[in-house]
């Protein structure tokens, strides 16, 4: 257990559905940050929060939505998605100097979009 | 623009032998570099962070260098068993927040 938890592990959604994934990290962290691993390809960051404010949106399709309510908490909200989108999103958090951060990932949820 | 390259891509040895995964990055401007394990399905351990000023550092049977002048940085992990069966990833920490991965190194080590 990291301390960063994610729901729900498998979700399994049609392109005209709406969903969201959620994130909560118990480590109090500052940071939370989304990242999507497919298949053959390395991990890419997608959006990073600091103190619940979006600093960073890695040019991700206005589909993905992601929410920050507050420093524990980060959503991910899905609409009228693709089949190239299935994937395992990974919700990470940190705190710390830049330097010594270590991030903490949550398992994943493990998204197919039909 | 930060490119993370882990060779080999996959790896196999028997019970016992040391391992060496590999990770280049491009860009020496960077804050700390993380080695990540990652199971099957699951989400990333992490193992041994290197800030930006460290060579190295060791926790247990894994030591990991950074050379940022040639832009290496090598993980070593001694007397391999079959728990350390894994994907390893490198990830690197630069401006912005931003952790720019490598593809990983799947290994399997054999009893």
């Amino acid at each position: 257990e990291t301390g960063v938890t994610q729901t729900p592990r498998h979700l399994v959604m049609g392109m005209t559905n709406k969903k969201s994934l959620k994130c909560e990290q118990h480590l109090g962290h500052n940071a939370m940050y989304w990242y999507k691993q497919s298949a053959k390809k390395p991990l890419e960051l997608m959006f990073v929060y600091n103190f619940k404010e979006q600093t960073e949106n890695n040019s991700v399709p206005s589909r993905f939505s992601p929410e920050c309510p507050n420093s524990s908490h980060l959503f991910l909200h899905l609409h009228t998605l693709q089949p190239e989108d299935s994937a395992l999103y990974l919700c990470a958090s940190s705190q710390g100097p830049r330097d010594q951060e270590t991030q903490y990932f949550g398992p994943g949820t493990r998204l197919l979009v039909l | 623009k930060q490119e993370v390259t882990q060779i080999p891509a996959a790896l196999s040895v028997p019970e016992g032998e040391n391992l060496v995964l590999n990770c280049s990055f491009t860009d020496s401007a960077i804050y700390n570099l993380q080695w990540f394990r990652q199971d099957p399905g699951k989400g990333l351990t992490s193992l041994l962070l290197i800030q930006s000023s460290q060579r190295e550092q060791t926790s247990g049977r894994l030591n990991a260098s950074l050379d940022k002048s040639s832009g290496r940085s090598t993980l070593y992990i001694a007397a391999s068993q079959p728990g350390d069966s894994a994907t390893y990833l490198c990830g690197l920490k630069a401006a912005g927040n931003k952790l720019t991965f490598g593809g990983g190194t799947r290994v399997l080590v054999k009893p």
